[in-house]
């Protein structure tokens, strides 16, 4: 069957650094993807990795590991703004994503 | 435009009604898709166009609910006989082949 974790809730504390997982088990693979999702607000894209490795973005990184299967989100120097949702989504073919659930970020002063 | 957009933002409905939801996704985009959305929840994935035809229609939660898209832009989803558990964010979303998906705001439907 297709299935990606994420942890339900994370908490962690303005300017400092925070590590979202996503484990998935997916029948093909085709690159995985970050969305970030503000309450009552649409998801917007964050980053994409087919390769394993870091693909590094301004204070939001993201890494992949295919044989593991398995990627992270780092956030550096958060802010309070970066409350959130993080959505793990994972590509089986052009067309298809398998979504987690999500993780929602709560960012404390 | 610049964005998906979707119509109408809110609609709420007494059950047992049809309604209907309009998305136009990004000029170009060949792929549309339909999500919903209950609160609290992650993303339940409906169905899916390429142009006009639908390859993956596996999400709909019954015959109650139909999608359609025209001239491999606009695209309606349509509930009939609406039902409480209808009642969530339906979100639109459309990418060119092989990226990342672009959404719009959704339409929040309640059914009362």
């Amino acid at each position: 069957g297709q299935n990606i974790d994420q942890p339900t809730e994370m908490t962690a504390t303005e300017g400092a650094i925070v590590q979202i997982n996503c484990t998935y088990q997916t029948s093909g693979f085709n690159g995985l993807f970050w969305y970030q999702q503000h309450a009552g607000e649409a998801p917007t894209f964050l980053s994409y990795n087919v390769l394993d490795g870091l693909e590094e973005k301004g204070r939001f990184s993201s890494f992949l590991s295919r044989s593991k299967g398995y990627s992270y989100l780092l956030l550096k120097e958060l802010q309070m703004k970066d409350s959130a949702s993080y959505l793990c989504a994972v590509s089986r073919s052009n067309y298809q994503l398998i979504w987690g659930a999500g993780t929602k970020l709560i960012i404390k002063p | 435009g610049a964005g998906v957009s979707q119509s109408p933002s809110n609609k709420v409905t007494e059950k047992g009604k049809d309604v209907e939801l309009r998305c136009d996704p990004i000029s170009g985009h060949t792929a549309l898709y339909w999500y919903r959305q209950s609160l609290g929840q992650g993303l339940e994935f409906l169905i899916y166009f390429q142009g006009n035809s639908a390859p993956d229609k596996s999400g709909l939660p019954s015959d109650r609910f139909s999608a359609e898209r025209t001239g491999g832009s606009v695209s309606t989803l349509t509930i009939q006989r609406t039902q409480q558990e209808d009642s969530a964010v339906y979100l639109c979303a459309s990418s060119p082949p092989g990226s990342g998906q672009f959404f719009g705001p959704g339409t929040r439907l309640t059914v009362l």
